[in-house]
């Protein structure tokens, strides 16, 4: 069971808008520590996506987009593509944890 | 450019230890802030952070695999190792290597899948 809650699934058609949640607690993401999202493609490594909470790495496009507020953050993909298609994965510090970072246990992207 | 690749065995017997090897270009792990991390993902499960050391030396490790765990660095070569005692057949994952960039991990190795079976 991970610290970061995620939803398993989440799907859209294309050229819609999609959210992710990402609820932690008040020793991780409450605690004001930075939130991460990562995305990974069917048989790639993970790639980085949002650093953060809100930042887009050169080369990712505007149609990705993160927040955070209280002990939960969101992903935002809007003008959904095919190639979108993918895990997704929040990941933060735990402070509970003698200094741990923690990922979410993922969410599986489905394009319609 | 910043590069990782992981190497190793890619088949280990239960209770055997596993050694992996992380090699980087790009960077160096004495510039401060600088990072390395190791991260695995069972076959069609979630990431897990395993492990973490920092360019000072400084080391941190997955609460729930500290006691099975060592990372260490040989900066001259542009490598970190992880060493994980006792396999089990529930350790079958694929090992990620990462550049840590003071907060996210930034650059990722392809990955190598180690398969824990007599």
């Amino acid at each position: 069971q991970s610290v970061l809650t995620q939803p398993p699934s989440v799907s859209g058609a294309p050229g819609q808008r999609v959210t992710i949640s990402c609820t932690g607690s008040s020793s991780n993401i409450g605690a004001g520590y930075d939130v991460h999202w990562y995305q990974q493609l069917p048989g790639t490594a993970p790639k980085l996506l949002i650093y953060g909470n809100s930042n887009r790495p050169s080369g990712v496009p505007d149609r990705f987009s993160g927040s955070k507020s209280g002990t939960s953050a969101s992903l935002a993909i809007t003008g959904l593509q095919a190639e979108d298609e993918a895990d997704y994965y929040c990941q933060s510090y735990d402070s509970s944890l003698s200094g741990s970072l923690v990922f979410g246990g993922g969410t599986k992207l489905t394009v319609l | 450019q910043i590069t990782l690749k992981e190497s190793g065995p890619t088949l280990v017997k239960p209770t055997q230890t596993l050694t992996l090897t992380c090699t980087f270009s790009g960077f160096s792990l004495s510039t401060s802030g600088v990072g390395v991390g190791w991260i695995r993902q069972p076959p069609g499960k979630a990431l897990e952070w395993l492990a973490l050391i920092y360019w000072d030396d400084d080391k941190r490790y997955s609460p729930s695999l500290k006691s099975r765990l060592t990372i260490t660095k040989d900066t001259s070569k542009n490598q970190v190792v992880l060493t994980m005692t006792n396999m089990d057949p529930v350790d079958t994952a694929t090992y990620y290597c990462a550049h840590y960039g003071s907060g996210p991990f930034d650059y990722w190795g392809q990955g190598t899948l180690v398969t824990v079976s007599s």
